[in-house]
């Protein structure tokens, strides 16, 4: 079954304004990633947040992360066309049998 | 980034004929390959996860005898859909991750599969 149910399903900005995107999972994790898929393509790697960290950056990406809400959110600033994307979260649990789940992801479109 | 090679990115088969997919790390062994499906506009659903040199770990729906899953070295991890059907066309996405629990996982570029 998903783990990850983002939310919004569908998201469109304007050029330059920040995009939120937000996660939910249910069960225990060791970390939460962010992807990136462009259309018909594979997914880009974004940034990895572990269980026992809140808060992350990387460029114009920040993630949060509330493990008691079992939550995460992830924050595009100054948005770009560019960035227009579908946007995945996965968790990561299992110790030797470790693998990703994925939720059902955010579609972005950011108009120019 | 560490890189995944998946061949072919698109291919067309007739019904009942099989398919083989190709996945490799280019620059780092892989000791675990994960294979996923996706259905236009969904999620990605894993179905099986292979370790080089075991037989490979199907996820609960997914059939082994369909979808052959081989992992013979570090670096190659091939997916065959076997005798295939129409409702197997989607997109079929290789992972491989080098070592460690927590570390990332690297995609490939995705294999279309259409069936006529």
């Amino acid at each position: 079954s998903q783990q990850g149910e983002e939310d919004p399903q569908a998201l469109s900005i304007q050029e330059g304004e920040n995009a939120t995107m937000n996660c939910s999972y249910k069960t225990s994790i060791n970390n939460l990633q962010w992807y990136r898929q462009n259309s018909g393509r594979g997914l880009v790697h974004l940034i990895l947040i572990r269980s026992n960290e809140r808060e992350k950056h990387s460029g114009r990406l920040r993630v949060t992360l509330d493990t008691s809400k079992k939550s995460s959110s992830l924050l595009i600033t100054a948005s770009r066309a560019a960035d227009t994307a579908s946007y995945f979260c996965a968790t990561g649990s299992g110790g030797s049998n470790y693998k990703l789940t994925f939720g059902k992801g955010t579609l972005l479109t950011v108009n120019p | 980034g560490a890189v995944v090679s998946q061949h072919p990115s698109r291919v067309i088969c007739k019904s009942g004929t099989s398919v083989k997919i190709e996945c490799r790390s280019l620059d780092f062994q892989a000791t675990t390959m994960f294979w996923y499906r996706q259905f236009p506009k969904q999620s990605l659903m894993l179905m099986a996860t292979s370790n080089e040199g075991s037989k490979a770990t199907y996820e609960q729906g997914v059939e082994k005898d369909k979808f052959l899953i081989n992992h013979a070295s570090l670096t190659l991890s091939t997916l065959t859909v076997t005798s295939a059907h129409p409702e197997d066309s989607s997109f079929y996405i290789c992972s491989a991750r080098w070592q460690g629990v927590g570390t990332e996982a690297f995609f490939g570029q995705g294999t279309r599969l259409t069936v006529v």
